[in-house]
């Protein structure tokens, strides 16, 4: 079964609006990592946010914001007053594991393509 | 700043060629990554490291190896180039220990094998 599931493969946005992008996951571990990058057309996997399994609050980093519902298995995030440059894949990923030589490894989904339209 | 470094953007190799990615990290990291990405797969990972002369596979290591005689390199060896290896490739590097682990990546490698 799929770790990391992006059912969106594509969405467009107008500009200035906000959007979500939806990303569903799944472990039986009790201690995990999510993350989002962006990856533009230029090629480079830029990190965005990140949200701790024990965090209480959702994650904020400027205009990003995660949506992390523990009990649903969801960490969508959630881009307000998007921007010309926002247009890019977006990929979900998840470390499982603390204090072990794989808990650097992450799982990535198949990414979504955000559009933003001027 | 954080930085990783992958030796070429683009690259175009002959099929049975042996080709050499090399990655270069400056942030004393104890993991190194290379992954492949092709489209509709998002990122599939190659090989790991997680310390100077240790590599674990990961999930398509097949026709790949890997080399990592220093801290700050990682190099991911085709042996025999073939044409289903044209793809994008991704370094990555992240601390070993830490709850975020967060991983830092170079721009990309495409490589076409004709």
């Amino acid at each position: 079964a799929q770790k990391i599931t992006q059912t969106q493969p594509g969405m467009f946005v107008q500009e200035k609006e906000a959007v979500t992008l939806d990303c569903t996951y799944d472990t039986s571990d009790q201690s995990y990592g999510l993350f989002w990058y962006k990856q533009p057309s230029s090629g480079e996997m830029i990190f965005l946010i990140y949200q701790g399994s024990y965090d209480e609050q959702n994650a904020t980093e400027g205009r990003y914001s995660l949506n992390f519902q523990k009990a649903r298995k969801s960490a969508n995030l959630v881009i307000s007053a998007s921007q010309l440059g926002d247009s890019a894949m977006y990929f979900c990923a998840m470390r499982e594991g603390t204090w072990d030589t794989n808990a650097g490894k992450s799982t990535f989904g198949d990414g979504t393509t955000l559009t933003v339209k001027p | 700043d954080v930085k990783v470094t992958q030796s070429s953007r683009y690259l175009v190799k002959r099929t049975g060629e042996k080709v050499f990615l090399e990655c270069v990290q400056d942030m004393d990291h104890e993991n190194m990554f290379w992954y492949r990405q092709d489209p509709g797969l998002g990122l599939r990972l190659i090989y790991f490291s997680y310390d100077v002369k240790m590599k674990e596979k990961g999930d398509i290591p097949e026709g790949y190896s890997v080399s990592r005689e220093k801290k700050e390199r990682f190099s991911l060896i085709l042996e025999s180039a073939s044409t289903n290896q044209t793809s994008m490739y991704l370094c990555a590097s992240s601390p070993l220990w830490g709850t975020k682990n967060i991983q830092y990546f170079g721009a990309g490698t495409r490589l076409s094998v004709l």
